[in-house]
C-alpha cells in the first residue's frame, strides 16, 4: 500500500451525521495534513497536525494522529450537504520534505 | 490568505499540439512550486518540483522533454505539455507555499487545468 492511504474509499451519509475517514502511512513523518477537493477543483487545506500532536480541532473538524500505529483520522461532525467532496491525507515522506505524498482519498457524499 | 491562480481551467485541442499551463502565486513569492497530475477519481501524482531560477526536479517516470517546466520568476511557473497526445489528457494541478518550502506548512493549490486531447 502507498504512503497516506485513506479508508473508506467512499462514504455516504445523511446530513447531520458524523463522518469519519482514516489514513494510514508507512514511514516516519514530520506532519500529516488533510485536504478537501470539490469535484473538478483544486485542493483546499483543512488541518495540519504535527508528529508530536495527538489531536487537533478546527470548527466541525477533528483530526487525530497515532504515530505508533501510523494512522490518522478526520472526523466531520454534524455533516452538511456542502461537505460533499473528496478528502485526502498527505504526508511529508522525505526529510525536510518539499512536497507531499497524497493518499487515494475518500469520496464523501452527504445526502440532504 | 495565500492564493494560487492556475490558467487555463480547461483546454481542448488536437493531438500534436503543445499546451502551456500557468501557475501564479498572487500574493506571495514561491521559490518552489509543484505540478501534479490527477486521473479521474484518483489521487494526486507529483510530476515535478519547479524551482525558481534553476531546473525542475522530475519524479521517476515523468518525461522531462514531454513536460517542460519553467519557473522564471518568484510568482510564475509554467508547465508545457509538448506534442500532446490523447494519453496526456488529464487534470493538472499546481501548488505553492510562501517562502522557502519546508514540510511544516500547507500547500496552496490552483484550481487545476482539465486537458483534453482529441
Amino acid at each position: 500500500s502507498q504512503q497516506g492511504e485513506e479508508d473508506p474509499q467512499a462514504l455516504s451519509i445523511q446530513e447531520g451525521e458524523n463522518a469519519t475517514m482514516n489514513c494510514s502511512y508507512k514511514t516516519s513523518i514530520n506532519n500529516l495534513q488533510w485536504y478537501r477537493q470539490n469535484s473538478g477543483r483544486g485542493l483546499v487545506h483543512l488541518i495540519l497536525i504535527r508528529s508530536n500532536e495527538r489531536e487537533k480541532h478546527s470548527g466541525r473538524l477533528r483530526v487525530t494522529l497515532d504515530t505508533s500505529k501510523k494512522s490518522s483520522s478526520l472526523l466531520i461532525t454534524a455533516s452538511r450537504a456542502a461537505d460533499t467532496a473528496s478528502y485526502f491525507c498527505a504526508t511529508d515522506a522525505r526529510n525536510y520534505g518539499q512536497n507531499f505524498v497524497f493518499g487515494p482519498g475518500t469520496r464523501l457524499s452527504v445526502l440532504p | 490568505g495565500a492564493v494560487v491562480s492556475q490558467h487555463p481551467s480547461r483546454v481542448i485541442c488536437k493531438s500534436g499540439t503543445s499546451v502551456k499551463i500557468e501557475c501564479r502565486s498572487l500574493d506571495f513569492q514561491a521559490t518552489t512550486m509543484f505540478w501534479y497530475r490527477q486521473f479521474p477519481k484518483k489521487s494526486l501524482m507529483l510530476m515535478a518540483t519547479s524551482n525558481e531560477g534553476s531546473k525542475a526536479t522530475y519524479e521517476q517516470g515523468v518525461e522531462k522533454d514531454k513536460f517542460l517546466i519553467n519557473h522564471a520568476s518568484l510568482t510564475l511557473s509554467t508547465l508545457t505539455v509538448t506534442s500532446a497526445h490523447p494519453e496526456d489528457s488529464s487534470f493538472y494541478i499546481c501548488s505553492a507555499a510562501p517562502g522557502t518550502v519546508h514540510s511544516n506548512q500547507p500547500q496552496h493549490f490552483g484550481d487545476g487545468t482539465r486537458l483534453s486531447i482529441l
